[in-house]
């Protein structure tokens, strides 16, 4: 197991497209955490799984953004009639209970 | 709720030391991590204070005050590949890392 992968690296959408990312985290981490980072800005958290549960959700996350892990395994993140704000790269993080969390590579999200 | 602060930006000489200071508010603070990020890469590990004290790893140390809300990233023998950001990140009741704006640290010869 070589880390926290994200896929794909890079996207480029329309506004108003969908589109979505996926996370596969360090095999046998029970925690998988997103989150959103634009230049300049710490990485912002958007939402937390314990397993399959997700367990917390940021306030600041609008209702076209939603994020699963079925199996508690892999996890999606879907962000739905993306609009020019959106544009950011997207960290996915796991850890072994609250131990350190591992960083995927993200996935950088240009929407024109 | 979560209050970090830390200075944007530090300069620093090849081979010297440097203090990255971080003072936090954080409801149901359980630790904090440091996490160095270069540019366009992901942020990597650097260390996690739970207790009091410092906790030194090779040429990065960090200290941490849970009374004063403060913790601090020391880093010596500087090279030029220690230019990056560093993140201050807290954790709160839910253990889930909350980080700060991060300081831009640039080490010129």
């Amino acid at each position: 197991d070589t880390g926290v992968s994200q896929n794909p690296r890079h996207k480029i959408t329309k506004r108003g497209q969908n589109v979505t990312f996926r996370c596969d985290p360090i095999s046998e981490h029970n925690r998988l955490y997103w989150y959103r980072q634009t230049l300049g800005q710490g990485p912002e958290f958007l939402t937390y799984f314990q397993n399959e549960a997700q367990l917390e959700k940021s306030r600041l996350l609008s209702d076209r953004f939603s994020a699963e892990r079925p199996k508690g395994s892999f996890s999606t993140l879907e962000i739905q009639r993306t609009e020019q704000g959106d544009s950011a790269m997207y960290l996915c993080a796991s850890s072994l209970d609250v131990t350190i969390a591992f960083f995927g590579q993200g996935t950088r999200l240009t929407v024109v | 709720g979560q209050n970090i602060d830390q200075p944007t930006e530090m300069t620093a000489t090849e081979g010297a030391i440097v203090q990255i200071n971080c003072t936090y508010q954080t409801s149901g603070f359980n630790g904090l991590f440091w996490y160095q990020q270069h540019a366009g890469e992901a942020p990597t590990f650097l260390s996690y204070n739970v207790l009091d004290g410092l906790e030194e790893k090779g040429r990065f140390s960090s200290f941490l005050s849970r009374s004063k809300g403060y913790s601090y990233l020391l880093l010596k023998e500087l090279q030029m590949k220690d230019s990056a950001s560093y993140l201050c990140a807290p954790s709160g009741g839910s253990y889930i890392p909350t980080f700060g704006r991060g300081t831009s640290l640039i080490v010129h010869p």
